[in-house]
């Protein structure tokens, strides 16, 4: 079964300054690896999403993740941190099963606060 | 709107009551989700409903968990004599195509609070 972990569970970092979020992933095949955001109070939105080609991919509000199958990584960055960026992030691997079962396995999520 | 919908977006019910949380998808996306979000647990899938296929249940927790999706669309989920641990936000999803290149599209979820 997949598994996906985030090691950082808090990081505060100050505005301006750059950010990672790491993300580590377990998964038998090639995996399809997503990022979501989750503002307080807001559902998930996706910021960026990996199945194949290019391992660098971008996404919205300037962030962009590396797959690194090597180290079965899919970190998130981004090179300036806005105040408005403060929020928790989600990793999440996706897997297809028997019976046409599909479905997104999360990490337990990265909280982000930003100081002004 | 056109966004996933959730109903209620709280509810406190007392311990041993049933509840019942309703999720109205993206129009003419064919799978929907449900996942439990608990304190520090991040999200825990539930239950998967793909089209007419039949749904895999494989999530749900016990037996007091069940849900339906009518039609195709609407859907409900219902927890049956309720515990504290049920306490959590339940977060409905939806997609387009249901495979692996879908993206899923969140709702804001239902806060359940079991007294």
């Amino acid at each position: 079964a997949q598994s996906v972990t985030q090691p950082d569970i808090h990081i505060t970092v100050s505005e301006g300054a750059s950010l990672e979020l790491r993300c580590n992933y377990s998964y038998g095949a090639t995996p399809y690896l997503f990022w979501y955001v989750q503002s307080p109070g807001q559902g998930l939105q996706l910021l960026l999403k990996y199945f194949s080609g290019d391992t660098l991919v971008q996404g919205i509000k300037g962030f962009e993740a590396e797959f690194k199958r090597s180290q079965s990584s899919f970190n998130l960055r981004k090179p300036s941190v806005h105040w408005s960026d403060a929020a928790e992030y989600f990793c999440a691997v996706g897997a297809s099963y028997g019976a046409g079962s599909y479905q997104l396995t999360f990490g337990k999520g990265t909280k982000l606060s930003v100081i002004p | 709107g056109a966004g996933v919908s959730q109903s209620p977006s709280n509810k406190v019910t007392e311990k041993g009551k049933d509840v019942e949380l309703r999720c109205d998808p993206i129009s003419g996306h064919t799978a929907l989700y449900w996942y439990r979000q608990s304190l520090g647990q991040g999200l825990e899938f539930l239950i998967y409903f793909q089209g007419n296929s039949a749904p895999d249940k494989s999530g749900l927790p016990s037996d007091r968990f069940s849900a339906e999706r009518t039609g195709g669309s609407v859907s409900t989920l219902t927890i049956q004599r309720t515990q504290q641990e049920d306490s959590a936000v339940y977060l409905c999803a939806s997609s387009l195509t249901g495979t692996s290149t879908g993206e899923l599209f969140f709702g804001e979820g239902s806060r359940l609070t079991v007294l």
